[in-house]
Formats: structure tokens, C-alpha cells, sequence
């Protein structure tokens, strides 16, 4: 079965720096990968989808990639703000709508 | 934009009892929804998609007796924990798909079984 992988359970960032988060997959490529913020407590909310057949979606401060190749999807938070600090979770589906799959998330912590 | 509402945020009931948490769709109709539990400092696993009108479609291991889901309508669908242990003790969140929205997540509850 596919497994999604983030590369680091916590990431501590000085304000104003961009923010790198990694998201890993194994066996076959997804059909989307989706992006999430969850604050502790709350419920996640959606940040960006990318398909497998585009390499790179932005919005605002925020930009995705996805490398069928590497089975990677980099999401970076440029001028990062103390705001950012959140756990972010990536997910793949495999159609929309199916086969949803969370990874563990990896905690951001922007310092002042 | 699209808004699911989950309620109750929070509930804390007693061994043995059954406890109900709803999940509405406020401003879009969701013929899908999902139903997630995330323990502390672990990701969201998804229990059960269901679907308007149609029975639930439960994740390998998860009981169906236990865990009751009810899509009555197109706004509105209830996971209801019964006969709750301490074990049940877990974030729960609800998540609805549908009217060209894409995925938009309730906000939790924090289920503690004493």
C-alpha cells in the first residue's frame, strides 16, 4: 500500500525566511496531492492541490511542487510570519474525492 | 466559500454511553462526506466515506457497530460513537465534498470517554 512520508515531525524557521516542507510517497504516483494547515485543536484547511501532470502551483506567499520522478512534493512558505506556525499535512488522492491518504504532518514554528 | 459545521467542539461522557457528533454543510450540498480520527501528535485516519442515501463505507478495522453513520441528507451527516470506552478517547473530524468546493473540513471534536 502507498505510504506518505514528511520529512521532519517539527521545523523551526526565523521570521523572513522561506519555509521548506517535504512530502515523500512510495510505489505509484498520486493523481493529486493536496496541501493543509492544522492548528492544534482545529480541523485542517486546505491550502493547494497540485495534479500529477503539473509541476509547480502558487498562491500568494505560498508554492507547491511535484516531482513524479523524485515521488516528492516540496510545499515552501516564502517571508515566513510567526502567523505561519501551524502543522501542515500534505495528502494524496488517487481520484478526487478517493483514496484519500493524510501524511503525519510536520509542525512549523516561525521565530521572531 | 464553502463552511462544514461540526458540533459539538468538545464532549466528555461517561464508559458505556453513546455519544453523537453532527457534521453540516452550511452553504453547499456534500454528497460525500468523510469521517476522520486523529490521535494526539498522529495524523488524520480516515474511518468512513459516506455518501447521501447510501450506507457508509467503513476503513479496514474500523467497526461499523461501533461507529454509526447516518447521511440523511445532502447537508447534514452523524457519526455516532456507541457504547464508548476510554479508548474511544479522540479527535474526531468530519470533512464534505460537493458543489465544486473540493475538500473543506470541519473543525473538531475532542471526544474524552471517563
Amino acid at each position: 500500500s502507498q505510504k506518505i512520508e514528511q520529512n521532519s515531525e517539527a521545523l523551526n524557521i526565523q521570521e523572513g525566511k522561506t519555509a521548506t516542507l517535504t512530502c515523500n510517497y512510495t510505489n505509484y504516483s498520486p493523481a493529486y496531492l493536496q496541501w493543509y494547515r492544522q492548528d492544534p485543536g482545529r480541523g485542517p484547511v486546505f491550502l493547494l492541490l497540485i495534479r500529477e501532470n503539473e509541476k509547480e502551483k502558487r498562491k500568494e506567499r505560498l508554492k507547491v511542487t511535484f516531482d513524479t520522478t523524485l515521488k516528492q512534493s516540496l510545499f515552501h512558505i516564502t517571508a515566513s510570519q510567526p502567523a505561519d506556525s501551524a502543522t501542515y499535512l500534505c495528502a494524496r488522492s488517487i481520484n478526487y474525492g478517493q483514496n484519500f491518504v493524510f501524511g503525519p504532518g510536520t509542525r512549523l514554528s516561525v521565530l521572531p | 466559500g464553502a463552511v462544514v459545521s461540526q458540533h459539538p467542539s468538545w464532549v466528555i461522557c461517561k464508559s458505556g454511553t453513546s455519544v453523537k457528533i453532527e457534521c453540516r454543510s452550511l452553504d453547499f450540498q456534500a454528497t460525500t462526506m468523510f469521517w476522520y480520527r486523529q490521535f494526539p501528535k498522529q495524523s488524520l485516519m480516515l474511518m468512513a466515506t459516506s455518501n447521501e442515501g447510501s450506507k457508509a463505507t467503513y476503513e479496514q478495522g474500523v467497526e461499523k457497530d461501533k461507529f454509526l453513520i447516518n447521511h440523511a441528507s445532502l447537508t447534514l451527516s452523524t457519526l455516532t460513537v456507541t457504547s464508548a470506552h476510554p479508548e474511544d478517547s479522540s479527535f474526531y473530524i468530519c470533512s464534505a465534498t460537493g458543489g465544486g468546493y473540493g475538500y473543506t473540513f470541519g473543525s473538531g471534536t475532542r471526544l474524552t470517554v471517563v
